[in-house]
């Protein structure tokens, strides 16, 4: 099974700052099959990213992925005070099994 | 708009049972994949398992740590998706989700139901 990893763990930034998230896989996930989710406390994940650079219905641009095979990035072009979050990627490893990684907070600085 | 309505939640034994339920409006659940997914607290998100609407052959999968425990069903006449946890471990103690499948993804989420397994 495919095992992710995200990094940094905590991202400390100020608002208008650009944020870079990674996620990376231990195997190439096929069909860059990979998403991004936010979570806010005490809400459940909202899918912002999907098929590695895809934006969900409603997302704002300045939200964008980008990467393949095993090394995936989250950018969030300029913060604004809703984006400080626990962003989480997630990968289709085939066999209908799906994993997450273990998030990045993004905090204000 | 699509809204999920996870229920069914509570406090229970190590190796007790629990049936938790996710009302599905605003959609044609029929045709909906669905799956459930947790988030313990304090922790991150797993995949509990995956059923495929019945036109797709109502397919079930289930992550290892809850395999031959857990089991998935639909009821399309109510449209609802219900997950039977049976020999609960506290470790399964979790915020438990609903959300609708899209393609390889989790499109739309309750808000979840808190499951506690403790003596």
């Amino acid at each position: 099974d495919i095992v992710l990893t995200q990094s940094p763990a905590t991202l400390s930034l100020s608002p208008g700052e650009r944020a870079t998230l990674s996620c990376g896989a231990s195997q190439s996930v096929n069909g860059n099959y990979l998403a991004w989710y936010q979570q806010k406390p005490g809400l459940a994940p909202r899918l912002l990213i999907f098929d590695a650079s895809s934006r969900a219905t409603g997302i704002p641009d300045r939200f964008s992925g980008s990467g393949s095979g095993t090394d995936f990035t989250l950018t969030i072009s300029r913060l604004e005070p809703e984006d400080f979050a626990v962003y989480y990627c997630q990968a289709y490893g085939g066999s209908r099994i799906f994993t997450f990684g273990p998030g990045t907070k993004v905090d204000i600085k | 708009e699509v809204q999920l309505v996870e229920s069914g939640g509570g406090l229970v034994k190590p190796g007790g049972s629990l049936r938790l339920s996710c009302a599905v409006s605003g959609s044609t659940f029929s045709n909906a994949w669905m799956s459930w997914i947790r988030q313990a607290p304090g922790k991150g998100l797993e995949w509990v398992g995956l059923i495929k609407s019945e036109t797709d052959g109502g397919t079930i999968d289930y992550a290892a740590p809850v395999k031959g425990r857990f089991t998935i069903s639909r009821d399309d006449s109510k449209n609802t998706l219900y997950l039977q946890m049976n020999s609960l471990k506290t470790e399964d103690t979790a915020l438990y989700y609903c959300a609708t499948d899209f393609w390889f993804y989790f499109e739309h989420w309750g808000r979840g139901t808190l499951v506690t397994v403790s003596s």
